[in-house]
C-alpha cells in the first residue's frame, strides 16, 4: 500500500533537548511538506522540498531544521531553539510540487516537551 | 498575501440535517487553486476537492456539494442528510498559480460535530 508513514504518533521530551520526527512516503512523490497544527490555528507550513538535496523555509522555519537526502524521507528536527514546539505536526507530499496539485497527508506526530 | 477564512469554528448538528462550511479567501493572483481536506480524529487530512480559479462550476460528489463564487471570494462546502461519521475538522486551503511550489495556505477549521 502506498502512502506516508510518520512516527512515532506520540513523543514526549524534555526541554532543551532536539527531537527529530520521522517521515517516509512509498509514492514516488517528488514535493514534501511539514506542518504544524495548533488548536484553532489551521496548519503552518515549516518546510518544504521540491526535489532531493533542496529545501526552502516555510512561514515558521524558525527553531526547525530538515534535510533531504532520499526522494523518500524527509526528516524533521525540532530544536532547542523552538520557543514552543509542543505541538501535532503533520508530513505532506505532492507529485511534483505544483500548485494545482493535492497533496497527501500522513498520520502525525503528536509532540509534546516536559 | 493570501488569506483563508473559516468563520465557524464549531457547528453542530443532528444527523440527516443539511450543513454548509463557509471558506472566503483573499488573493492578488488570478490562477489560484482551492482544496478542501477532512481531518477525523485520527489527525490525517483526507482530500476532498480541488478546484481552479478558471472553473466556477459547481461540484457534487454523492452527498458533498461545492459552491465556488469568484464575485464573493468563497468556496463554500455542504454536505446534505449528514451522518455521524461526517463528524470531523473541516479545512479550506488556497494555493497561488505563481512559481514556487505547492504552498497551501489553510484556514484555521470548522469542527462539524454531528449527532444522533
Amino acid at each position: 500500500d502506498g502512502g506516508i508513514t510518520q512516527s512515532p504518533k506520540y513523543l514526549f521530551r524534555k526541554e532543551g533537548q532536539n527531537v527529530t520526527l520521522s517521515c517516509e512516503q512509498n509514492l514516488n512523490h517528488d514535493a514534501m511538506y511539514w506542518y504544524r497544527q495548533d488548536p484553532g490555528q489551521g496548519l503552518r507550513l515549516i518546510y518544504y522540498s521540491q526535489i532531493v538535496n533542496d529545501f526552502q523555509k516555510g512561514d515558521i522555519a524558525e527553531g526547525y531544521s530538515v534535510s533531504r537526502e532520499k526522494k523518500e524521507s524527509f526528516p524533521l528536527t525540532v530544536t532547542s531553539a523552538q520557543k514552543n514546539p509542543t505541538a501535532f505536526y503533520l508530513c505532506a507530499s505532492s507529485s511534483p510540487g505544483v500548485s494545482y496539485n493535492e497533496q497527501f497527508f500522513g498520520p502525525g506526530t503528536r509532540l509534546t516537551v516536559l | 498575501a493570501q488569506k483563508v477564512t473559516q468563520a465557524q469554528t464549531e457547528i453542530s448538528v443532528v444527523e440527516k440535517e443539511d450543513v454548509t462550511l463557509d471558506c472566503v479567501y483573499e488573493t492578488r493572483d488570478t490562477t489560484y487553486y482551492l482544496f478542501w481536506y477532512k481531518q477525523p480524529p485520527s489527525g490525517e487530512l483526507v482530500f476532498l476537492i480541488r478546484r481552479n480559479s478558471f472553473d466556477e462550476q459547481n461540484e457534487i460528489s454523492g452527498r458533498y456539494s461545492w459552491n465556488f463564487q469568484k464575485s464573493t471570494s468563497s468556496f463554500n462546502f455542504t454536505i446534505t442528510a449528514s451522518q455521524v461519521v461526517d463528524s470531523a475538522v473541516y479545512f479550506c486551503a488556497l494555493s497561488e498559480g505563481r512559481g514556487g511550489g505547492n504552498k497551501l495556505t489553510f484556514g484555521t477549521g470548522t469542527q462539524l460535530k454531528v449527532e444522533l
